[in-house]
């Protein structure tokens, strides 16, 4: 299954509100994952299973979406939330899976 | 404390091979599913292997045939053998863990870079 992540870039302020989308080639049901990267780190997992926020990640993380469309929402940038998005779907029996191409939110 | 630390990355000639290590904290490999994640400099992540809990293992297209994924429970470590190496395999290669409810990479080493250069 293919991943299609839009936009590419994303230029918003702090305190604004960001929607990047995901959407698979096929459905995925909600097998699917949001990451989050900051340069010179490993990923970190913030949304599973299409909308479940993983341990420890704050609320104004959201995601929604089934079946090949897919959507991770934050409420309001902090300065911090700026970083490249990945989505990853797990769906596909037997593996392998896969992973977007990436959304980098960057500052205005 | 739980953790993941990758080891075995470096230069690398091309057709050459290389393994690369992860050795787990906190938690045993033996019982969790593990995978391989890679990212070429400037670009995304490339999902590259699995290993269940049970021992069943499936590579990406990229990966199979020449990639191997094993584990070795004694030494609580995943390894990543990779031959026939090619400019393009020259990345950062991290190993993660699956999470126990939803199955997703909740766990990532910090990575460890190969360059296949001649």
């Amino acid at each position: 299954t293919v991943l299609t992540q839009f936009p590419a870039t994303l230029s918003l302020s702090p305190g604004e509100r960001a929607t990047l989308s995901c959407r698979a080639s096929e459905s995925v049901t909600t097998y699917l994952a949001w990451y989050q990267q900051k340069p010179g780190q490993a990923p970190r997992l913030l949304i599973s299973d299409a909308s479940n926020r993983a341990t420890g990640i704050p609320a104004r993380f959201s995601g929604s979406g089934s079946g090949t469309d897919f959507t991770l929402t934050i409420s309001s940038l902090e300065p911090e939330d700026f970083a490249v998005y990945y989505c990853q779907q797990r769906s596909d029996w037997p593996p392998p899976w896969t992973f977007g191409q990436g959304t980098k939110v960057e500052i205005k | 404390e739980v953790q993941l630390v990758e080891s075995g990355g470096g230069l690398v000639q091309p057709g050459g091979s290389l393994r690369l290590s992860c050795v787990a904290s906190g938690f045993s490999v033996s019982n969790n599913y593990m995978s391989w994640v890679r990212q070429s400099p400037g670009k995304g992540l490339e999902w590259l292997s699995i290993i269940f809990s049970g021992g069943n293992i499936y590579y990406s297209d990229s990966a199979k045939g020449r990639f191997t994924t094993s584990r070795d429970n004694s030494k609580n470590t995943l390894y990543l053998q990779m031959n026939s190496l090619r400019a393009e395999d020259t990345a950062l290669y991290y190993c993660a863990r699956g999470s126990d409810s939803s199955g997703f990479l909740v766990l990532w080493g910090q990575g460890t870079l190969v360059t296949v250069s001649s």
